[in-house]
């Protein structure tokens, strides 16, 4: 089957970095994805990685991607109040169709 | 640019009713999507257009669901009949014509069925 497996839940105080991890499920998924989805809104792209690379880093964000063990991981740095979301990871299968597999989503809180 | 437009908002409605929720792409993005979200759970891919052809649907896509983007511009997903499970975010997307960039979402409309 088709799971992308999230953590639920992540607690972390304000200036501390934050690490999410997402396993994904198609070794050959070319794109992977980050994006963060607030109280009843939508969901915000983040940051992408392609399977070529290793790393990305977008201001206070990095991206790890292990393909090996198909795991992806969202660093936050200097974690904000205004960061509290839920993030889900997502990937694109090697369908060819751009349609994502998400993963359940990850409750970060961010405490004061 | 406004950004993908959803509406509306927030619907409730009684088992057995209709409804019609509309989306607004970004007028360049030639590809839309439609995902659906229940509590506690990640997005779940619903259907998807390129300009106007409907090129896939999910499972989930019962014959009570169905979807149209005359002229490749705004989009409609209609419930026929809708059931208490039904109640959920349907959230509306739309990208480039690779769509490996990401997607651009709406707001999403929040559907309750009682």
């Amino acid at each position: 089957g088709e799971d992308v497996e999230q953590s639920l839940f992540l607690s972390v105080r304000e200036g501390d970095s934050s690490v999410i991890n997402c396993t994904y499920t198609d070794s050959s998924s070319t794109y992977l994805y980050w994006y963060k989805q607030e109280p009843g809104a939508g969901l915000q792209l983040l940051t992408y990685i392609f399977s070529n690379m290793d790393m990305k880093q977008d201001q206070r964000l990095t991206v790890l991607l292990n393909k090996k063990d198909k795991h992806l991981s969202l660093r936050i740095a200097d974690t904000q109040t205004g960061d509290s979301a839920i993030y889900f990871c997502a990937e694109i299968p090697t369908s060819g169709t751009y349609k994502y597999i998400f993963g359940t989503g990850t409750r970060l809180k961010v405490l004061a | 640019d406004t950004g993908v437009s959803q509406n509306p908002r927030h619907k409730i409605t009684k088992r057995g009713q209709n409804v019609t929720f509309r989306c607004d792409p970004i007028s360049e993005h030639n590809r839309l999507y439609w995902y659906r979200q229940t509590l506690g759970q990640g997005p779940e891919f619903l259907t998807y257009f390129q300009n106007e052809a409907q090129l896939e649907k999910s499972r989930l896509l019962s014959d009570r669901f169905s979807a149209e983007r005359p002229k490749g511009s705004f989009s409609t997903l209609e419930i026929q009949r809708t059931e208490q499970g039904d109640s959920a975010m349907y959230l509306c997307a739309s990208s480039s014509r690779t769509g490996k960039y990401g997607y651009t979402f709406g707001s999403g409309t929040r559907l309750t069925v009682v």
